[in-house]
């Protein structure tokens, strides 16, 4: 059980283009998701909180406009990186958990590359 | 201020046993989690300690005791493919609900010789 789909895995842009990261709850109801960065050989960083009917709560330093997210469903949740540059380029993860106390699974990731 | 302390970098030798410590120093406690993450792809869950003691999995084991602030994962039988790296996390008390987000350590690259 507390399977996290994520989708694309990988995806290759040109800089100036948008990009949309798909992350789903299969097989329980998630009305929180966490989205993550993380760069080579650095630790995880929490971007923005993500509940199901809100407005997407984001961490110190990261973008809402640039990184748009929209959780319209207790199984879906997606992130769009818009007008992306090379910086953007990283490994973007989602990850939920489904009742209270219960751990958090993680999605396999998005390789995300900005040319 | 919220802060977990693990070590940078292990090394081991196939067969063996590592212990992989963890402190954490936050404003609550609301349970604690050991992931695995090898290169290239995301975290899988390993364990999870929300009260004092032992919980064994396997070859994994997770131990906590929340007075000292203290936890550690215990690798038993080490194999090569346990080369990776173990990320400790505590899950912040605040705000209340499912909304609580997990404050993460920098994670212990663990390297498994033959």
């Amino acid at each position: 059980g507390a399977v996290v789909s994520q989708h694309p895995s990988r995806v290759i842009c040109k800089s100036g283009t948008s990009v949309k990261i798909e992350c789903r709850s299969l097989d329980f109801q998630a009305t929180t998701m966490f989205w993550y960065r993380q760069f080579p050989k650095q630790s995880l960083m929490l971007m923005a909180t993500s509940n199901e009917g809100s407005k997407a709560t984001y961490e110190q330093g990261v973008e809402k406009d640039k990184f748009l997210i929209n959780h319209a469903s207790l199984t879906l949740s997606t992130l769009t990186v818009t007008s992306a540059h090379p910086e953007d380029s990283s490994f973007y993860i989602c990850s939920a958990s489904g009742k209270i106390g219960s751990p958090l699974h993680f999605g396999n990731g998005t390789r995300l590359t900005v040319t | 201020g919220q802060n977990i302390d693990q070590p940078t970098e292990m090394t081991a030798t196939e067969g063996a046993i590592v212990q992989i410590n963890c402190t954490y120093q936050t404003s609550g406690f609301n349970g604690l989690f050991w992931y695995q993450q090898h290169a290239g792809e995301a975290p899988t869950f390993l364990s999870y300690n929300v009260l004092d003691g032992l919980e064994e999995k396997g070859r994994f084991s997770s131990f906590l005791s929340r007075s000292k602030g203290y936890s550690y994962l215990l690798l038993k039988e080490l194999q090569m493919k346990d080369s990776a790296s173990y990320l400790c996390a505590v899950r912040d008390p605040l705000p209340a609900g499912n909304n609580r987000k997990l404050i993460w350590g920098l994670g212990t690259s663990l390297a498994v010789n033959p």
